[in-house]
Formats: structure tokens, sequence, C-alpha cells
């Protein structure tokens, strides 16, 4: 099946730093991918919707100076978190959508802890 | 997005089948009725989807009520890998809005 590869897995980082996240559809083509966020004992949450070629949609509530998306080509989006916050601390998960179904393939998630 | 209304928690036997119920009073015509898992520490996976009849994969069974306003997931045999949050979620294919909007979703615990 289809997979998305999500790196980095874990990553720690001082108050103040930015940090990059890479979402990549390996065996596919995706021209749309979902950045969602996830606090401890909670849901998913939506932040912002990532556009090949153009900008992301973001979600009500959400910084796009902060979280920064780009979506360069049709395999590859990243998420970078800037001046990290140790509120920032939380499980980034993003999803690709495969165009020949209706399934969405998900990352394994990046859990970030800012210091 | 209509909204769907899951239990909060649920514990089965290792080895017994489990049935996850997912209420979605106000669906519209058409919205398909899409079902993830998320282990621990990891991304959602795929389960299963469906429209208005049931179906079956190697995963599970999706049990559509008649009048689509509720459904259930049904794994005929748990294992203790099964242990996750199960997410029933209602996306409109039509309007060409791909995104998922998770809920609280059903914590399944498998008792060995």
């Amino acid at each position: 099946g289809a997979v998305v590869s999500q790196h980095p897995s874990r990553v720690i980082c001082k108050s103040g730093t930015s940090v990059k996240i890479e979402c990549r559809s390996l065996d596919f083509q995706a021209t749309t991918m979902f950045w969602y966020r996830q606090f401890p004992k909670q849901s998913l949450m939506l932040m912002a919707t990532s556009n090949e070629g153009s900008k992301a949609t973001y979600e009500q509530g959400v910084e796009k100076d902060k979280f920064l998306i780009n979506h360069a080509s049709l395999t590859l989006s990243t998420l970078t978190v800037t001046s990290a916050h140790p509120e920032d601390s939380s499980f980034y998960i993003c999803s690709a959508r495969d165009l020949r179904g209706q399934k969405l393939f998900f990352g394994s998630g990046t859990q970030l802890s800012v210091l | 997005d209509a909204k769907t209304t899951q239990p909060n928690s649920m514990e089965s036997n290792e080895e017994e089948p489990v049935h996850l119920p997912c209420n979605h009073s106000t669906i519209s015509g058409t919205d398909y009725i899409h079902w993830y898992r998320q282990l621990p520490s990891q991304g959602p996976e795929y389960v299963i989807h469906g429209l208005t009849s049931n179906v079956n994969n190697r995963m599970a069974s999706l049990a559509i009520a008649e009048d689509r306003k509720s459904s259930t997931l049904i794994l005929h045999r748990a294992t203790l890998r099964d242990a996750a949050v199960y997410y029933c979620i209602l996306r409109d294919e039509r309007r060409g809005n791909e995104k998922l909007t998770f809920g609280t979703g059903t914590r399944l615990t498998i008792i060995p």
C-alpha cells in the first residue's frame, strides 16, 4: 500500500529555535497534504492543508507565520515551526491522499519537545 | 462536516469479536463513512470506509444501518495489536473537501 514517510520521528530543541519536519509520499503523487497536531490524550487537530505549488490553507486559529508550510513537489511537504516555544511541544502528523482512491495515508508522526 | 458520536472507551477480550458503534444522525446523502485507527505513538491508519452497503476487508467489516444514521465497525477476532483509538469520520467526497476532521474516537482496550 501507499506509504507516507515523516522525518524526524522525534526532535528536542531549545526555545526560540526553528524546527523543520518533512513529509514524503513514497510511491504516489500527492497534490494535497494535511498537517495535524495532537496533544497528549487528545484527538488530532487539523492545522493546515498543503497544496503543491500554491499557498497552504490554514485552519482558524493557526498562525501561518509561525507554522510555515512548503509543498514544493508532488511528493514532499515541509512544516517549519519557527521560534518554537514550550507550548508548541506536541505530536505533529502529516497525511496525504492517493489520488487513485479515497483513503488518506498518514506519516508516523513527529514528537516535538521544546525546552 | 456532519458530526459523529462514539463511546469514549470500550474493552474486549482477546480473540473475541468487537463491535464499535458510531452515531451520525445528521449524515447527508453524499457523506462516506470512514474509519481510521491510531495505535499508540503512531499516525492514524485507514481501516475501512463505505457509503450505503456493508463492506468487508481483511482488517474489519463495516455494517451501515439502513437509514445510515449509525454504523458499526466489526473486528471479527480481536488481538492485542488491535488496541488503539478508533475514529469514525464522515467525509463528503463530492464537494472535493478532502480533509478529515477527527472527533474524540473510541479507545479500545483488549484484555488478554
